[in-house]
Parts: structure tokens; sequence; C-alpha cells
């Protein structure tokens, strides 16, 4: 089983429309939980830290269930610009290293 | 530009020849990280270092990689006796100590195996 998964997507979604994607990690150490945005041909960018009590930044809304050991970012209102691939990575359990899932790719559409 | 660099940005070598890439971190960050990216994947860790101390290293990382960071500056990651399989973006990634999760990446090192 993977340590990180993610749907892949493609999720094509309308301007303006609100998209949601989740993941799950399967090391019930893991500390800390972030989303990471990567663009088609460049390096990854941090988006958000994820936080236990939930967190949000303008139009995007990250929540964790650790429970469930489960991620998700919401992004309302959503741009073209917001078209990327989005990574789901965890920290910790052991490592130092950052873990990543393969992410979701969202196309917004005109 | 003072964030993170990498050279070369490409690298087209030959199956069992050497290679070298080189990080620059951002100047302050104690932490350097190096990673590999594959199409369609996501990052996949290598090893790190705190200054110049090499910390961790993944299962990923076979007998013929090597990483150094000599004088906890720079880095360099050399691949021995290249495998088509080894074709990959290489990333770097710098970070404070304290914040691991807010790590910054390079442009990476595109390297294909012939």
């Amino acid at each position: 089983r993977k340590e990180v998964e993610q749907d892949p997507g493609p999720f094509n979604v309308p301007e303006g429309a609100t998209v949601a994607f989740n993941c799950t990690y399967s090391n019930s150490a893991s500390q800390s939980f972030f989303w990471y945005r990567q663009d088609c041909r460049k390096e990854p960018k941090l988006l958000m830290s994820v936080y236990s009590s939930g967190n949000e930044d303008g139009r995007f809304t990250a929540q964790l269930n650790r429970a469930s050991q489960y991620i998700s970012l919401l992004i309302r209102d959503s741009k073209l610009s917001d078209s990327a691939t989005y990574l789901c990575v965890v920290l910790g359990g052991g490592a130092d290293g950052l873990t990543f899932g393969k992410g979701t790719h969202l196309i917004i559409q005109p | 530009d003072t964030g993170v660099s990498q050279d070369p940005r490409h690298k087209i070598t030959k199956r069992g020849q050497n290679v070298t890439f080189r990080c620059d971190p951002i100047s302050e960050h104690n932490r350097l990280y190096w990673y590999r990216q594959t199409l369609g994947q996501g990052p996949e860790f290598l090893t790190y270092f705190q200054n110049e101390a090499q910390l961790e290293k993944s299962r990923l990382l076979s007998d013929r990689f090597s990483a150094e960071r000599p004088k906890g500056s720079f880095s360099t990651l050399e691949i021995q006796r290249t495998e088509q399989g080894d074709s990959a973006m290489y990333l770097c990634a710098s970070s404070l100590a304290g914040s691991v999760g807010e790590q910054f990446f390079g442009p990476g090192t595109r390297l294909t195996v012939l």
C-alpha cells in the first residue's frame, strides 16, 4: 500500500466552481501534513500546512482527520490560475524527508 | 534570485557513465534534501543533510548513488554506472531545521540515460 494515496484525476472543473480533493496516508505516526502545488514542468511549492483544527487561506481550506488518516483540500471560486497538480504531503513517522502523493491534476475550464 | 539553484538543468548520458549534479540551497537554510521525480509521480525522498552531516538515506538510494555537502553549503549528487531506470528529474530542496515542512525546491536537473 502506498504511504500517501490521492486520486490522480484529472478533475475538470468550470471556473468559479468549488472543488475538493482528498488523500489518505498509511503511517499513523505521521506528524505534519501539507499541500504542495506543482505547475507543469515546474518545481513543487508549498501551498499550505494542514492542522488538526483545519485552516483556511483565502479561497483554500485544508482539513485533517487523524482518526481516519485523511487530508482534504477545498478550493472555492476556482480561477484559471488554479490549474495545477496538487500534491498531498506527509512528514514524520520516523523520517525527515517529505512523503508525497502522486498528485491530483486539476484543470479549471473557462 | 536567491532561491535554490541546480546545475545542470538537463543532462543526457549513455548507460554506464557517471554523472554529477550540483545544488546551491538558500544561503541561510541548514537543511538540504534530494528527491527524484518521474512522470506522473510525486517526488520521492532520497536523502538529506543538516549542515554537512548526511542524516538520512532512503532505501531508494542504491550504492551507485552518493551525495555530499562538504562545507554545509552546496551539495552534489553523483550517480555511478547510470542505468536507464535512473532517468528522472532530480530535485533539490532546502529548509530551516525548524521548518522542515516548508521546503523550497530548485528547478531540478532532468537526467536522460540512453
